[in-house]
């Protein structure tokens, strides 16, 4: 059975890099085509992908939030850990870690299953 | 980017009614969908990949239809724990993205 949890603050102010944690069980991210992805929701919003990192340590990022986004893992801990830059009250939401299926040649997938989400705050 | 456009915003049915949802993409995705439930309070859970494969431990009464850019999310007989909005995503090109949201609430 694949978990998946997030941890990290719930409050964060402007400015401040937001860092959290998705830490999982029921996989290895040592295993080929595994990914683990994270999603976010702004409240009562759509869901927006972020991000995402393959078992063999390639990564995509969503193009109009690359450049504040690092995406890291630790094989061994299964863990993926992901930073975010520049937090901003826009940025307010819950955010969603989920184990990726890979199903194109592209690398591209659907997410199962999903962690049970973490809302992060942005507010002074 | 492709941008996912979902139809209706919401939609009111009766339990033991047929809902059906749409989903349009702003360009071919082939069949690379999938759409997911999600419940108040609750993450987004996956109901159908590759347009109408029904992912494991849905019930039949959930199926998926559709390729290239029209996609329809059909519940044949509305169960009271079928009342959430429902996603879809395509996973055809970079960045993968996910439409509006249906909410599907109880008439």
């Amino acid at each position: 059975q694949i978990t998946l949890k997030e941890s990290g603050p719930t409050l964060v102010k402007p400015t401040q890099t937001l860092t959290l944690t998705c830490t999982f069980s029921g996989f290895s991210l040592g295993d080929t085509g595994v990914g683990v992805g994270w999603i976010r929701q702004p409240p009562g919003k759509a869901l927006e992908w972020l991000t995402l990192i393959y078992w063999d340590d390639d990564k995509r990022y969503s193009p109009s939030l690359e450049s504040r986004l690092t995406l890291t893992k630790d094989t061994s801990k299964n863990q993926v850990v992901l930073s975010m830059t520049n937090m901003d009250p826009v940025d307010t939401g819950t955010y969603y870690c989920a184990h990726f299926v890979t199903m194109t040649i592209l690398g591209e997938g659907y997410f199962d299953p999903w962690g049970q989400g973490t809302l992060v705050t942005v507010s002074s | 980017e492709i941008v996912m456009t979902q139809s209706p915003a919401t939609l009111s049915v009766s339990p033991g009614e047929r809902a059906t949802l749409s989903c349009r993409a702003s360009q071919s995705v082939s069949s690379n969908l999938a759409w997911y439930q999600q419940k108040p309070g609750q993450a987004p859970r996956l109901l159908i990949y590759g347009a109408s494969t029904r992912a494991t431990g849905i019930p039949a009464r959930f199926s998926g239809s559709g390729s290239g850019t029209e996609f329809t999310l059909t519940i044949s007989s509305l169960q009271s724990e079928d009342f959430a909005v429902y996603h879809c995503q395509q996973y055809h090109n970079w960045p993968q993205t996910f439409g509006q949201g249906t909410k599907v609430e109880i008439k």
